[in-house]
């Protein structure tokens, strides 16, 4: 089966441009995430998608970055104007949805290898 | 938001048994505990989810105390390659759909 696709893999640009990244998630998985992480931290939530829906971007910067998921599956993070503290790894991951009776179950999370983004 | 907070980092020797705490004082009732190791320039991946009492699986161990206010991953017998860093998460009932945070983890440094 085949993983989570990402790409580019590495990008360097210059503060004020712009980038888009993409991403692929697995076969059939409703949910998105794209997660940014800084050298030495965790990976912070920029934004969920149900499908095609928005689930949360409460962190997500919105003055600069933008994101789509156009029919439910595929999916691009666009940062305009890029500034120095956007370099970081920017990771898709994608999930199933589970639900048992009585509980919710937080659904196992499939990553890509990330895209490296290098601002100068 | 239900946090969690391990170490910051453990060291260990190959072949020893490797404990990671983590504590999670306000896990809600319907939240499950769940864990994921990362490697350097990789994403992370998923090791093991539990909600009560013991878990195993191939790669490691979760136990849960019945308060469920901490959990603890047992790695067996570590290798150089369990080098990682280790994430602690707790599911988030807050709103109608599941969060995934990630804390800071723990650094696991396996020495030979």
């Amino acid at each position: 089966e085949a993983g989570v696709a990402q790409s580019p893999r590495y990008k360097i640009i210059e503060k004020r441009q712009s980038v888009a990244f993409w991403c692929n998630p697995i076969s059939g998985h409703a949910t998105l995430y794209w997660y940014q992480q800084i050298l030495g931290q965790g990976p912070k939530l920029l934004i969920q998608f149900q499908n095609n829906g928005v689930v949360d971007d409460s962190q997500l910067p919105k003055d600069r970055f933008s994101a789509e998921r156009l029919k439910g599956v595929d999916s691009t993070l666009k940062i305009q104007p890029a500034k120095l503290e956007d370099s970081a790894v920017y990771l898709c991951a994608s999930s199933l949805d589970l639900g048992l009776a009585g509980g919710r179950v937080t659904g196992e999370l499939f990553f890509g290898e990330g895209s490296r983004l290098t601002v100068l | 938001l239900a946090k969690t907070t391990q170490p910051i980092s453990m060291d260990s020797y190959e072949g020893q048994e490797v404990n990671i705490t983590c504590s999670h004082n306000n896990i809600a009732t319907n939240d499950y505990i769940t864990w994921y190791q990362q490697f350097p320039s990789q994403g992370p991946r998923f090791i093991i989810q539990g909600y009560k009492t013991k878990v195993t699986n191939e790669v490691a161990s979760l136990f849960i105390p019945a308060d469920r206010k901490s959990s603890t991953l047992s790695l067996p017998r570590v290798s150089l390659s369990d080098t990682a860093v280790y994430y602690c998460l707790v599911g988030d009932t807050e709103t109608s759909y599941d969060k995934v945070i990630f804390g800071p983890g723990t650094s696991l440094s396996v020495i030979p």
